[in-house]
């Protein structure tokens, strides 16, 4: 399968403060990459579609200002959570899709805003 | 409201034996579907995809779609300890190649030695 890759795997921060997660694709382009988070016994849910070149497409109830999204290359998307409070701490993880049919995820990563 | 629904579980099966994981979903314009597997802590490990009626098999594993009845399954061959995992349902409702997945909750399997 591809490889996707995330940094940094692990984050613990002060509320407050801002947290940049990158996200790339290894062994192939990705002209979009997908944003999820996953709380404690919960499933994936999608935070945002990024998007090279142009702005990312946010979820209903995600907050653009607070979860900034970049699609610098056709390999790299970072996520920026600005101002994080404890219940922003979760699992983030980032995925690409390779082909029509499958996409390949990140091994995450575990955010703690204590 | 597009919905992907998964018995949470947990399934329990003896080892050897065939694990049969469901998944049902609400939009009948869904194009293609995923089966992952996800280990605690870990991100979710793409198993397989189907996005034809009928059986794919991959090895020990066999998705089945049928499309009329809005529903997918995952059956697992001669099942191992190792296959213990949770086990997520997604459905690709966008039709394109790049659209985004919308997740079942997904269905916690343990295998007895």
């Amino acid at each position: 399968g591809a490889v996707v890759s995330q940094h940094p795997s692990r984050v613990i921060c002060k509320s407050g403060t801002s947290v940049k997660i990158e996200c790339r694709s290894l062994d192939f382009q990705a002209t979009t990459m997908f944003w999820y988070r996953q709380f404690p016994k919960q499933s994936l849910m999608l935070m945002a579609t990024s998007n090279e070149g142009s702005k990312a497409t946010y979820e209903q109830g995600v907050e653009k200002d607070k979860f900034l999204i970049n699609h610098a290359s056709l390999t790299l998307s970072t996520l920026t959570v600005t101002s994080a409070h404890p219940e922003d701490s979760s699992f983030y993880i980032c995925s690409a899709p390779k082909g029509p049919y499958e996409q390949y995820f990140g091994p995450g990563t575990r955010l703690t805003v204590t | 409201q597009k919905e992907v629904e998964q018995n949470s579980g947990p399934l329990s099966v003896p080892e050897g034996a065939i694990a049969s994981l469901n998944c049902t979903y609400s939009d009948r314009g869904s194009q293609s579907f995923f089966w992952y597997r996800q280990y605690s802590g870990k991100s979710p490990e793409l198993i397989m995809f189907i996005y034809s009626n009928g059986d794919k098999e991959d090895g020990r594993f066999t998705a089945q779609l049928n499309k009329a009845s809005q529903y997918v399954s995952l059956l697992i061959r001669d099942s191992q300890p190792s296959d213990s995992a949770t086990y997520l349902c997604a459905v690709n409702w966008d039709g394109g190649s790049q659209g985004n997945l919308i997740f079942g909750k997904g269905t916690k399997l343990s295998v007895k030695p």
